[in-house]
């Protein structure tokens, strides 16, 4: 079955502590990306990687980090998350044909205190 | 990256077509325009994508005038189910990808 997959689905920590959210594509998919969740917010980019070694910025990387060494996946690293980086985390990829069709994971509830 | 404008939210009732609007006056000419649905506290889901006139699928249905200044995603007959956030994004497979607020809409019984 064609899925992108995040682990953990819910995580609780303390600020400072780092982490590290997994994300994995089977579609064989140039394109990677995370997104936030936020009430009020919507959803925003966060980083994007067209392909393997290749990484930019979204509208909100402060604080995050990313590497693409392979290319089925794409991991979301906090080196020092702070409580304003609660929030719901997606990951998603995306073929590289016209326009912005993407596939979502199923999210990941981030909680920090 | 051209921005969109879509209504907040909507309401409809279960068997009604539903019909919502997006405006995005500056887009370029490789754009394309792409709607998602997402339910709460899940990722977004691909609906439906088109370039210009109409895109059907077993899902929506996709209006894009000559201009493509706008598009109407037309969802037939609706359900409970269908109560979620609706995305209008515009553009190409190399820009930023930009969700916005979107449509709420809110199916009644």
């Amino acid at each position: 079955e064609a899925q992108v997959t995040q682990n953990p689905r819910y995580l609780i920590t303390v600020t400072g502590k780092k982490l590290t959210v997994t994300c994995s594509q089977n579609m064989n998919h140039e394109y990677m990306s995370w997104y936030r969740q936020d009430p009020g917010l919507g959803l925003r980019q966060i980083y994007y990687s067209m392909n393997v070694e290749v990484t930019d910025k979204g509208d909100v990387p402060e604080g995050y980090k990313v590497s693409r060494k392979e290319k089925r996946n794409f991991p979301l690293i906090l080196e020092s998350p702070s409580p304003n980086q609660t929030s719901l985390y997606f990951c998603a990829s995306m073929g590289f044909v016209r326009g912005y069709e993407q596939y979502f994971g199923p999210g990941t509830r981030l909680t920090v205190t | 990256l051209a921005k969109t404008t879509q209504p907040i939210s909507m309401d409809s009732y279960e068997g009604q077509e539903v019909n919502i609007t997006c405006s995005h006056n500056n887009i370029a000419t490789n754009d394309y325009i792409t709607w998602y649905q997402q339910f709460p506290s899940q990722g977004p889901r691909f609906i439906i994508q088109g370039y210009k006139t109409k895109v059907t699928n077993e899902v929506a249905s996709l209006f894009i005038p000559a201009d493509r200044k706008s598009s109407t995603l037309s969802l037939p007959r609706v359900s409970l189910s269908d109560t979620a956030v609706y995305y209008c994004l515009v553009g190409d497979a190399d820009d930023k990808i930009i969700f916005g607020k979107g449509t709420r809409l809110h199916i009644l019984p």
